[in-house]
């Protein structure tokens, strides 16, 4: 089966810009994650989608990030603005509704860097 | 709350010589356990997990982990490691049910020298 896809794999932007991050999650797979990971830190949980509905955003910083799941399938993150503290990688992951127990499918990540 | 510590960040290993990487956690309720691999420039990959019954568990490329309640660890073992193991490798942890959000450790970067 196709893994998780996420694009850009890149990105360089300067502070206060806007950036937009996209994530296609395996065909089937319910529960969509989206992780931030500072280098040196492990993944932070941002985000968890089940279909199109928010199921936790308690460490979203909403001033500035928002995600949508559109008909329950891909993702996007955006964040505006952005900060010199947003650099980091950005993972989507996936898994069966319910099933989050089995483990999660992650994509390879966008890496964010803010000059 | 939950909380998971790698007590290593980093860990220096030979060619074909045995390595731990060690993972204690907190959580007041069952749990579930994972250990995660992220190879340069790639995501993260499942290496294995517990989530009942034998408390050794075996997962891919030869490693395996043993769960310990009392201790709260769930490190992370192999007999003999090879140059192709050098990556970070994370512990999590799930609440117990299916439900729950995976929490990551710091991560421990293994490095593998001939």
């Amino acid at each position: 089966e196709a893994g998780v896809a996420q694009s850009p794999r890149y990105k360089i932007i300067e502070k206060r810009q806007s950036v937009a991050f996209w994530c296609n999650p395996i065909s089937g797979h319910a529960t969509l994650y989206w992780y931030q990971q500072i280098l040196g830190q492990g993944p932070k949980l941002l985000i968890q989608f089940q279909n199109n509905g928010v199921v936790d955003d308690s460490q979203l910083p909403k001033d500035r990030f928002s995600a949508e799941r559109l008909k329950g399938v891909d993702s996007t993150l955006k964040i505006q603005p952005a900060k010199l503290e947003d650099s980091a990688v950005y993972l989507c992951a996936s898994s069966l509704e319910g099933r989050a127990a089995l483990g999660y499918t992650f994509g390879s990540g966008t890496r964010l860097t803010v000059v | 709350a939950q909380s998971v510590t790698q007590l290593d960040s980093q860990v220096p290993v030979f060619e074909e010589a045995p390595v731990e990487l060690r993972c204690n956690y907190s959580s007041s309720v069952s749990v579930y356990l994972f250990w995660y691999v992220q190879y340069p420039n790639q995501g993260l990959q499942l290496l294995l997990k517990y989530l009942s019954g034998s408390t050794l568990v075996k997962g891919i490329n030869g490693f395996e982990a043993e769960f310990n309640k009392s201790q709260t660890s769930f490190h992370l073992r192999k007999p003999s490691v090879h140059i192709s193991d050098t990556a970070e490798y994370f512990c999590a942890v799930s609440e117990g049910g299916s439900q729950g959000n995976l929490i990551f450790g710091k991560g421990t970067k293994l490095s593998v020298k001939p």
